[in-house]
Protein backbone atom coordinates (compact mmCIF):
# COMPACT_ATOMS: atom_id res chain seq x y z
CA UNK A 1 0.00 0.00 0.00
CA UNK A 2 1.29 3.67 -0.36
CA UNK A 3 1.82 5.61 2.44
CA UNK A 4 1.82 9.13 2.35
CA UNK A 5 3.28 10.76 5.65
CA UNK A 6 3.20 14.33 6.83
CA UNK A 7 5.28 16.03 9.66
CA UNK A 8 2.45 17.19 12.12
CA UNK A 9 -1.37 16.37 12.51
CA UNK A 10 -2.00 19.73 14.28
CA UNK A 11 0.07 22.63 14.09
CA UNK A 12 0.26 26.10 16.03
CA UNK A 13 1.93 28.85 14.99
CA UNK A 14 2.34 32.34 15.40
CA UNK A 15 1.84 35.40 12.60
CA UNK A 16 5.05 36.33 10.92
CA UNK A 17 6.96 33.00 12.13
CA UNK A 18 8.29 30.54 9.25
CA UNK A 19 6.46 27.38 9.03
CA UNK A 20 7.79 24.03 6.83
CA UNK A 21 5.49 21.25 6.44
CA UNK A 22 6.86 17.93 5.59
CA UNK A 23 5.36 15.04 3.59
CA UNK A 24 7.40 12.07 2.55
CA UNK A 25 5.83 9.26 0.69
CA UNK A 26 7.36 5.54 0.01
CA UNK A 27 6.02 4.54 -3.39
CA UNK A 28 9.02 5.86 -5.71
CA UNK A 29 6.28 8.42 -7.21
CA UNK A 30 7.58 11.20 -9.70
CA UNK A 31 4.74 13.52 -8.94
CA UNK A 32 4.28 15.01 -5.27
CA UNK A 33 1.40 18.08 -4.63
CA UNK A 34 0.85 20.14 -1.45
CA UNK A 35 -3.22 21.55 -1.18
CA UNK A 36 -4.98 22.89 1.15
CA UNK A 37 -8.91 22.73 1.86
CA UNK A 38 -11.14 25.32 3.14
CA UNK A 39 -14.57 24.95 4.07
CA UNK A 40 -16.88 25.66 0.50
CA UNK A 41 -13.72 25.69 -1.00
CA UNK A 42 -12.53 22.33 -2.13
CA UNK A 43 -9.06 21.54 -2.45
CA UNK A 44 -7.31 23.93 -4.18
CA UNK A 45 -3.87 23.54 -5.23
CA UNK A 46 -0.52 25.18 -4.08
CA UNK A 47 2.37 23.46 -5.80
CA UNK A 48 3.42 20.11 -7.49
CA UNK A 49 6.34 19.04 -8.39
CA UNK A 50 6.55 16.36 -10.91
CA UNK A 51 10.73 15.94 -10.71
CA UNK A 52 13.15 16.18 -7.71
CA UNK A 53 14.27 19.82 -7.35
CA UNK A 54 11.72 20.54 -9.86
CA UNK A 55 8.62 22.70 -8.82
CA UNK A 56 5.86 24.43 -10.26
CA UNK A 57 3.00 27.22 -9.05
CA UNK A 58 -0.28 25.69 -8.25
CA UNK A 59 -3.46 27.98 -8.61
CA UNK A 60 -2.67 29.67 -5.07
CA UNK A 61 1.27 29.84 -4.32
CA UNK A 62 1.26 33.23 -3.19
CA UNK A 63 2.78 33.21 0.33
CA UNK A 64 4.21 29.77 0.07
CA UNK A 65 7.40 27.91 -1.51
CA UNK A 66 8.57 24.41 -1.63
CA UNK A 67 11.28 22.66 -1.73
CA UNK A 68 11.95 18.87 -3.20
CA UNK A 69 15.66 17.81 -2.64
CA UNK A 70 14.88 13.68 -2.64
CA UNK A 71 12.17 12.50 -4.66
CA UNK A 72 10.37 10.98 -1.63
CA UNK A 73 10.51 13.99 0.69
CA UNK A 74 8.23 17.34 -0.60
CA UNK A 75 8.03 20.27 1.86
CA UNK A 76 5.49 23.16 1.92
CA UNK A 77 7.31 26.65 3.66
CA UNK A 78 5.37 29.39 4.65
CA UNK A 79 7.69 31.88 4.74
CA UNK A 80 6.10 34.38 6.81
CA UNK A 81 2.49 32.76 8.45
CA UNK A 82 -0.16 35.03 8.27
CA UNK A 83 -4.18 33.98 9.80
CA UNK A 84 -5.49 33.63 6.44
CA UNK A 85 -3.15 30.82 6.16
CA UNK A 86 -5.01 28.91 8.87
CA UNK A 87 -6.24 25.55 7.17
CA UNK A 88 -5.86 22.01 6.63
CA UNK A 89 -2.95 20.91 4.35
CA UNK A 90 -2.92 17.85 2.71
CA UNK A 91 0.00 16.20 0.64
CA UNK A 92 -0.14 14.10 -2.32
CA UNK A 93 1.78 11.73 -4.29
CA UNK A 94 1.07 9.96 -7.47
CA UNK A 95 2.64 7.85 -10.37
CA UNK A 96 3.29 9.97 -13.64
CA UNK A 97 1.69 7.65 -15.95
CA UNK A 98 0.00 8.36 -18.81
CA UNK A 99 -3.57 7.07 -17.32
CA UNK A 100 -5.46 7.33 -14.22
CA UNK A 101 -3.09 9.21 -12.41
CA UNK A 102 -4.61 8.82 -9.10
CA UNK A 103 -3.17 10.74 -6.17
CA UNK A 104 -2.37 9.38 -2.80
CA UNK A 105 -3.01 11.63 -0.14
CA UNK A 106 -1.38 11.64 3.25
CA UNK A 107 -3.44 12.77 6.57
CA UNK A 108 -2.81 16.24 6.50
CA UNK A 109 -1.70 18.88 8.60
CA UNK A 110 -4.34 21.28 10.43
CA UNK A 111 -2.21 24.92 10.79
CA UNK A 112 -3.62 27.37 12.77
CA UNK A 113 -2.05 30.58 13.17
CA UNK A 114 -2.31 33.08 15.63
CA UNK B 1 -11.72 28.97 -16.48
CA UNK B 2 -12.68 26.27 -15.17
CA UNK B 3 -16.23 25.49 -12.49
CA UNK B 4 -16.94 22.42 -10.96
CA UNK B 5 -20.65 22.46 -9.04
CA UNK B 6 -21.50 19.79 -6.40
CA UNK B 7 -24.23 20.33 -4.55
CA UNK B 8 -23.10 20.84 -0.80
CA UNK B 9 -24.85 18.54 1.39
CA UNK B 10 -27.30 15.42 0.88
CA UNK B 11 -29.08 13.15 3.33
CA UNK B 12 -30.09 9.53 2.36
CA UNK B 13 -31.59 6.99 4.49
CA UNK B 14 -29.99 3.64 5.27
CA UNK B 15 -30.23 0.49 2.44
CA UNK B 16 -31.59 3.12 -0.04
CA UNK B 17 -29.88 4.22 -3.35
CA UNK B 18 -27.91 7.97 -3.63
CA UNK B 19 -27.39 9.65 -6.69
CA UNK B 20 -24.52 12.91 -6.30
CA UNK B 21 -23.89 15.05 -9.14
CA UNK B 22 -20.96 16.53 -10.59
CA UNK B 23 -20.99 19.19 -13.06
CA UNK B 24 -18.12 21.26 -14.79
CA UNK B 25 -16.97 23.17 -17.07
CA UNK B 26 -13.48 22.67 -18.44
CA UNK B 27 -11.12 22.96 -21.79
CA UNK B 28 -8.42 20.32 -22.29
CA UNK B 29 -10.67 17.62 -20.58
CA UNK B 30 -8.66 14.39 -19.85
CA UNK B 31 -10.62 12.24 -16.94
CA UNK B 32 -12.79 12.87 -13.81
CA UNK B 33 -12.16 11.24 -10.42
CA UNK B 34 -14.20 10.72 -7.76
CA UNK B 35 -12.75 10.84 -3.78
CA UNK B 36 -14.20 10.27 -0.32
CA UNK B 37 -13.42 11.44 2.54
CA UNK B 38 -14.39 11.06 5.76
CA UNK B 39 -14.42 13.80 8.53
CA UNK B 40 -10.70 14.71 9.48
CA UNK B 41 -9.40 11.64 7.18
CA UNK B 42 -7.47 11.99 3.86
CA UNK B 43 -9.80 11.71 0.45
CA UNK B 44 -9.05 8.21 -0.70
CA UNK B 45 -9.46 7.37 -4.78
CA UNK B 46 -13.11 5.25 -5.67
CA UNK B 47 -13.03 6.07 -9.14
CA UNK B 48 -11.57 7.31 -12.54
CA UNK B 49 -13.55 8.09 -15.72
CA UNK B 50 -12.18 9.04 -19.04
CA UNK B 51 -15.10 7.97 -21.46
CA UNK B 52 -18.67 8.03 -21.43
CA UNK B 53 -20.65 5.45 -19.95
CA UNK B 54 -20.96 3.92 -16.23
CA UNK B 55 -18.12 2.21 -14.56
CA UNK B 56 -19.16 -0.28 -11.96
CA UNK B 57 -17.30 -1.11 -8.62
CA UNK B 58 -18.99 -2.72 -6.45
CA UNK B 59 -21.41 -0.41 -4.88
CA UNK B 60 -20.48 2.33 -6.13
CA UNK B 61 -20.50 3.18 -10.08
CA UNK B 62 -19.79 6.40 -11.89
CA UNK B 63 -21.56 7.86 -14.46
CA UNK B 64 -19.87 10.46 -17.05
CA UNK B 65 -21.15 12.87 -20.35
CA UNK B 66 -18.42 14.38 -22.27
CA UNK B 67 -20.69 16.19 -23.68
CA UNK B 68 -23.02 17.59 -21.65
CA UNK B 69 -19.71 18.10 -18.94
CA UNK B 70 -21.92 16.16 -16.13
CA UNK B 71 -20.85 12.77 -13.70
CA UNK B 72 -22.92 11.22 -11.18
CA UNK B 73 -21.58 9.00 -8.41
CA UNK B 74 -24.26 6.49 -7.72
CA UNK B 75 -23.86 4.81 -4.16
CA UNK B 76 -26.04 1.67 -3.41
CA UNK B 77 -27.02 -0.30 -0.91
CA UNK B 78 -26.23 2.53 1.45
CA UNK B 79 -24.41 2.00 4.92
CA UNK B 80 -23.78 3.96 8.03
CA UNK B 81 -20.08 4.49 6.98
CA UNK B 82 -20.40 5.94 3.75
CA UNK B 83 -21.76 9.21 5.55
CA UNK B 84 -18.86 11.65 4.00
CA UNK B 85 -17.31 14.16 1.74
CA UNK B 86 -17.27 13.00 -2.05
CA UNK B 87 -15.30 14.73 -4.00
CA UNK B 88 -15.79 15.62 -8.03
CA UNK B 89 -12.17 16.32 -9.66
CA UNK B 90 -11.57 17.12 -12.90
CA UNK B 91 -8.31 16.39 -15.19
CA UNK B 92 -7.35 18.54 -17.90
CA UNK B 93 -4.47 19.64 -19.54
CA UNK B 94 -2.33 22.61 -18.03
CA UNK B 95 -2.15 25.67 -20.32
CA UNK B 96 1.54 26.23 -21.17
CA UNK B 97 2.93 23.12 -20.10
CA UNK B 98 2.66 19.21 -20.85
CA UNK B 99 1.43 18.67 -17.74
CA UNK B 100 -2.27 17.92 -16.71
CA UNK B 101 -3.59 19.37 -13.59
CA UNK B 102 -6.78 18.22 -11.23
CA UNK B 103 -8.95 21.12 -9.97
CA UNK B 104 -11.21 19.35 -6.99
CA UNK B 105 -14.74 20.20 -6.65
CA UNK B 106 -16.16 21.78 -3.46
CA UNK B 107 -17.47 18.44 -2.13
CA UNK B 108 -20.44 16.76 -1.01
CA UNK B 109 -21.32 16.18 2.21
CA UNK B 110 -23.64 13.06 2.65
CA UNK B 111 -25.33 11.85 5.56
CA UNK B 112 -26.76 8.54 6.16
CA UNK B 113 -29.47 8.05 8.49
CA UNK B 114 -31.00 4.84 10.58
Amino acid sequence: DVKVTQSSRYLVKRTGEKVFLECVQDMDHENMFWYRQDPGLGLRLIYFSYDVKMKEKGDIPEGYSVSREKKERFSLILESASTNQTSMYLCASSFQGWSTDTQYFGPGTRLTVL
Amino acid sequence: GQNIDQPTEMTATEGAIVQINCTYQTSGFNGLFWYQQHAGEAPTFLSYNVLDGLEEKGRFSSFLSRSKGYSYLLLKELQMKDSASYLCAVRSLREKTSYDKVIFGPGTSLSVIP
